[in-house]
Parts: structure tokens; C-alpha cells; sequence
């Protein structure tokens, strides 16, 4: 897997939109940046994911650069219950996810 | 939505005894997957299943470790002989072929004491 940066914590006020970084500057042509969260100990779930073009759904939108060495995970109006370990990952393939330490992202009221 | 459930949600055992955790992945997913996550740790792959046999392991996934779909329904992790360090969540996750991603389940917390 290619490896990826992330900080290690994020605060964000409730309402307002949380922008969580990543990067993965070794990234080949076909790798796919996935997002995942993990709220206290619950299984991993699923967000968003993209190749080159920016994605949107229901949930949050990804945005990734033009080179694709970093990619910025949006939630557009953060809750508290975003409260969670936010983890990028860039699978070699999607049978095998390689979890990092990920963002704490906090979500203050 | 149709939901990977795992059963049971916590299991202590001693140290020694033998442990199966059971998931059930959703209906028409192929590919199914064991992690842990060790207290305050990453979560960790363990092992990848499909068409009755293991696809990949990790080098965490040794001898005491053995996955099987015994009934064409639920999969299974069975830990022949518990250590401590055995201690963890859990997770079992499922993949639809030709799908975009992994499904988790909420994971068994099992405490080896």
C-alpha cells in the first residue's frame, strides 16, 4: 500500500466544515484514496473514495490534487457525532485495507 | 442497508481454551475478512477468504488461527488456544465482487484472561 500522512489530531467547531488532510505522495496511476472512520471502538465504516476526480456524497466530498499526492476529506457541516478516527488509505488492492493511526477528529460544541 | 453482523458482541475466555467468533457477511458478498485491533492499536489485517480458502494472510494469522465457512452462511474465526495477548476487538468485513469497498461489522471484544 502506498504510504499516507495524516496528522494525528483535529478539532472542529460543531456546524462548521471539517477539512481533514492526507498524504500520499508515492501513489501510482491506478491506486484508489479511500476514506474510512471509526467512532470508539466501532467497526470501521466506509465514507467516500476516489481515483482523480473529486467525489461527493451523502456523507462528505474528497478532494484530490491534480498530481494525487495529497487528498482533503471534507465533512461540510460536522456534528458531534463525526467525533471518530478518520483513516486514509491507499490499498494495493480493495481486498486488502492497511489501517495507519489516522485523525482524531474532535467535534467541539 | 443490509448490515455484516458478528456474534457474540464480547467473549472471555482463560488462557488456553479455544474460541470461535462468528460473523455474517451480507448475502451477496464473496470475498470476507478478519482484522483485530489491539486496545489503543491500528487496526490490524489478519486473513482474506474467498471460494473456501484463504486468498492472503498476515504473519499475525499463525497456526492457532483457522478461518472456515462452515455452513455457506457464517464465517468463522477460531483461536485453538487463547494467549493474553489475544485480547482485542475483532473485526470480520465482507466485499461484493466488483464492489467499491470493504463492509465492517461492529466486532467481538474478546478478553483472554
Amino acid at each position: 500500500d502506498a504510504k499516507t500522512t495524516q496528522p494525528p489530531s483535529m478539532d472542529c467547531a460543531e456546524g462548521r466544515a471539517a477539512n481533514l488532510p492526507c498524504n500520499h505522495s508515492t501513489i501510482s496511476g491506478n491506486e484508489y484514496v479511500y476514506w474510512y472512520r471509526q467512532i470508539h471502538s466501532q467497526g470501521p465504516q466506509y465514507i467516500i473514495h476516489g481515483l482523480k476526480n473529486n467525489e461527493t456524497n451523502e456523507m462528505a466530498s474528497l478532494i484530490i490534487t491534480e498530481d494525487r499526492k495529497s487528498s482533503t476529506l471534507i465533512l461540510p457541516h460536522a456534528t458531534l457525532r463525526d467525533t471518530a478516527v478518520y483513516y486514509c488509505i491507499v490499498p494495493r488492492s480493495a481486498r486488502q485495507l492497511t489501517f495507519g493511526s489516522g485523525t482524531q477528529l474532535t467535534v467541539l460544541p | 442497508e443490509p448490515e455484516v453482523t458478528q456474534t457474540p458482541s464480547h467473549q472471555v475466555t482463560q488462557m488456553g481454551q479455544e474460541v470461535i467468533l462468528r460473523c455474517v457477511p451480507i448475502s451477496n458478498h464473496l470475498y470476507f475478512y478478519w482484522y483485530r485491533q489491539i486496545l489503543g492499536q491500528k487496526v490490524e489485517f489478519l486473513v482474506s477468504f474467498y471460494n473456501n480458502e484463504i486468498s492472503e494472510k498476515s504473519e499475525i494469522f499463525d497456526d492457532q488461527f483457522s478461518v472456515e465457512r462452515p455452513d455457506g452462511s457464517n464465517f468463522t474465526l477460531k483461536i485453538r488456544s487463547t494467549k493474553l495477548e489475544d485480547s482485542a476487538m475483532y473485526f470480520c468485513a465482507t466485499w461484493q465482487a466488483g464492489g467499491d469497498t470493504q463492509y465492517f461489522g461492529p466486532g467481538t471484544r474478546l478478553t483472554v484472561l
